[in-house]
């Protein structure tokens, strides 16, 4: 199974602040991983797909990046909503495997 | 629009079979690369990928737990049931259901859940 190491586990920041959390798998493979935004009782929010596409509908201060097996979500200017846990998911091969996930909190 | 909604018991006693269902609508299952995954959160931890089953009914498990679990769909009713066998305190969480596509784009293809439901509570308890 391919491990995802996300990091790190909590952060907390101010409204305004960029931040900036990563996801580093056992093994390379391109593009093939996912962001999402998960807020308590609701559902997962797709945010990022393959890496660095924005899924329709979800605001631009959201962006994907990678380098070899290293990726990574930016979020710039936070605004109150974005207060959430954040996880990336590999989608290159099954079985799927998601990050521990990143909480982020006000601070 | 897309929706999926889970639904099962809200308890259950150790030991007992496990089963819920997802009931979609705005797709169809036949569709090829359309599939529908359950993922689960325990209390105070990270969501967890269970299973998923395929347009053509190809299935797939967790590792760690693929001997207790059991996916399969019915396309005429758009629903997806998952059983899991031999419950433990250890598997009470919320599931959710979630669809997965795939997208053509830029000449590679795209793999994505990009619709969850809004989950249901279980908990595993005598």
């Amino acid at each position: 199974d391919i491990q995802m190491t996300q990091s790190p586990s909590s952060l907390s920041a101010s409204v305004g602040d960029r931040v900036t959390i990563t996801c580093r798998a056992s093994q390379t493979f391109s593009r093939y991983l996912n962001w999402y935004q998960h807020k308590p009782g609701e559902a997962p929010n797709l945010l990022i797909h393959t890496s660095s596409y924005l899924h329709a509908g979800v605001p631009s201060r959201f962006s994907g990046s990678s380098s070899g097996t290293d990726f990574t979500l930016t979020i710039s200017n936070l605004q109150p909503e974005d207060f959430a846990t954040y996880y990336c998911q590999q989608s290159y091969s099954m079985p799927i495997t998601f990050g521990q996930g990143t909480r982020l909190d006000i601070k | 629009q897309v929706t999926l909604r889970e639904s099962g018991p809200a308890l259950v006693k150790p030991k007992q079979t496990l089963t819920l269902t997802c009931t979609f609508s705005g797709f169809s299952l036949s569709t090829s690369g359309m599939c529908v995954s359950w993922i689960r959160q325990p209390p105070g931890k990270a969501l967890e990928w269970l299973a998923r089953v395929d347009w053509d009914d190809d299935k797939f498990y967790n590792t760690s737990l693929k001997t207790r679990l059991s996916i399969s769909k019915d396309t005429s009713k758009n629903q997806v049931v998952l059983t899991m066998t031999n419950v433990d305190p250890a598997d009470t969480a919320t599931y959710y259901c979630a669809r997965r596509v795939v997208l053509i784009r830029e000449s590679y293809y795209h793999y994505y859940m990009d619709v969850w439901g809004k989950g249901t509570s279980v908990t595993v308890s005598s």
